[in-house]
């Protein structure tokens, strides 16, 4: 959907660089998570959010830092990339204010960490 | 916290036949268990989901069914067609918008 979009679509780095994932959406949802894909893991939740100013941890939260200062916006940093951080990233929103809101995925952005 | 687990991790079966994945999940407060559908370099997209006052809901080919005292629930897939040829993956939340976990993924494929 384009309501949500996710910026880079891919991202090359160092590792012990810092970098930024960032994830917009346009329908107001509330909730907003942090997903990273990998192949025999499924997709493993980093960091969700279910409002402006209020994040917490999920699965492989380490190494990871998230904030939400506006409600649109959810970027997830690497603070020291490593190579155990290359990965396809999924920004997703749903909205509580619907009792059958699914998530909504952006296109991802692939990660590698050389 | 929240495991899914999900088997088989790859199915492949002949055009027109069944695909059957089955799931399990370890806390008994979820209540939404929805199924996503990846096709390869795209995003996860939702297919079908059940909650945990229904034991069985289908649309048109898909159907899932849900066993909460057990803990298990399954995607039965009928009359597979090539473009079904995906990762599928089971998932538990409490509530449809709230987090969700996922299983690790079930690469099927549907053979012409």
């Amino acid at each position: 959907d384009a309501g949500i979009t996710q910026s880079p679509r891919y991202k090359i780095t160092e590792t012990g660089r810092q970098v930024t994932l960032m994830c917009h959406q346009t329908w107001s949802h509330s909730y907003m998570f942090w997903y990273r894909q990998d192949l025999g893991h499924g997709l493993r939740l980093i960091y969700y959010s279910a409002a402006a100013d209020i994040t917490d941890k999920g699965e492989v939260s380490d190494g990871y830092v998230v904030s939400r200062s506006k409600t649109e916006n959810f970027p997830l940093t690497l603070e020291s990339a490593t190579r155990s951080q290359t990965s396809v990233y999924f920004c997703a929103s749903s909205d509580a204010r619907q009792n059958n809101s699914p998530l909504h995925f952006g296109n991802g952005t692939r990660l590698t960490v050389t | 916290g929240e495991n899914v687990e999900q088997h088989p991790s790859t199915l492949s079966v002949q055009e027109g036949d069944s695909a059957v994945i089955k799931c399990t999940y370890s806390d008994s407060a979820s209540n939404y268990f929805p199924w996503y559908k990846q096709e390869l370099g795209k995003r996860p997209q939702l297919i079908i989901d059940i909650r945990s006052n229904v034991g069985e809901k289908k649309d048109q080919r898909i159907a899932v069914t849900l066993n909460k005292t057990a803990k298990h629930f399954s995607l039965h897939i009928t009359e597979t067609q090539p473009e079904d040829s995906a990762v599928y993956f089971c998932a538990a939340s409490k509530t449809s918008y709230d987090k969700v976990i996922f299983g690790p993924g079930t690469s099927l494929s549907v053979i012409p």
